[in-house]
């Protein structure tokens, strides 16, 4: 089956700082790629969608400036969180699809804490 | 807009209980994905099924077993005798098909208590 890894699996930061995030398809193309967020004891909410080549769809509430998403490849794609503040802190995944009329494959997810 | 309601918030159930979490869906898609999805207090997403809304059939895995009803729109999930290692937090979810493939609207959870 496909495979999409996630990196970092967790990661601490310090407040002020930018953390990216990888998400990368190993063994298909992905021409969109979606990333969620999931607040403690909360479902995932999803944050943008990102097309290889093309600059991110945010969700409503969404800070662009403060989520970067990059999507240079078909194969990568990168969420940075940047001046990261406590109330990052969250469980961040991603999921690759190869366009219309396909299904998503999730990565395995990343829990930032920002101290 | 698609819509998933979990209408159970927590579930608690003694050691080898059957338990169904419950699923219901809302879409205007004719063509989309379901999935069941388990995160254990490690906090990563175990993927657990995937059914394609033409494909009604039952599905039955060990001791899991889903109950998929497109005319009710109802995803629903059966543990057969419940062990410890079943407490985790289930996610039921719905994923486009069309232009939008891939996008994902989740449940709120199941919390699910499994005690000894």
């Amino acid at each position: 089956g496909a495979v999409v890894s996630q990196h970092p699996s967790r990661v601490i930061c310090k407040s002020g700082t930018s953390v990216k995030i990888e998400c990368r398809s190993l063994d298909f193309q992905a021409t969109t790629m979606f990333w969620y967020r999931q607040f403690p004891k909360k479902s995932l909410m999803l944050m943008a969608t990102s097309n290889e080549g093309s600059k991110a769809t945010y969700e409503q509430g969404v800070e662009k400036d403060k989520f970067l998403i990059n999507h240079a490849s078909l194969t990568l794609s990168t969420l940075t969180v940047t001046s990261a503040h406590p109330e990052d802190s969250s469980f961040y995944i991603c999921s690759a699809g190869t366009g219309p009329n396909t299904e998503a494959f999730f990565g395995q997810g990343t829990r930032l804490t920002v101290v | 807009a698609q819509k998933v309601t979990q209408a159970q918030t927590e579930i608690s159930v003694v050691e080898k209980e059957d338990v169904t979490l419950d699923c219901v869906y809302e879409t205007r898609d004719t063509t989309y994905y379901l999935f069941w999805y388990k995160q254990p207090p490690s906090g990563e997403l175990v993927f657990l099924i995937r059914r394609n809304s033409f494909d009604e059939q039952n599905e039955i895995s060990g001791r899991y077993s889903w109950n998929f009803q497109k005319s009710t729109s109802s995803f629903n999930f059966t543990i057969t005798a419940s062990q410890v290692v079943d407490s985790a937090v289930y996610f039921c979810a719905l994923s486009e098909y069309g232009t939008n493939a891939g996008k994902s609207t989740f449940g709120d959870g199941t919390t699910l208590t499994v005690k000894p």
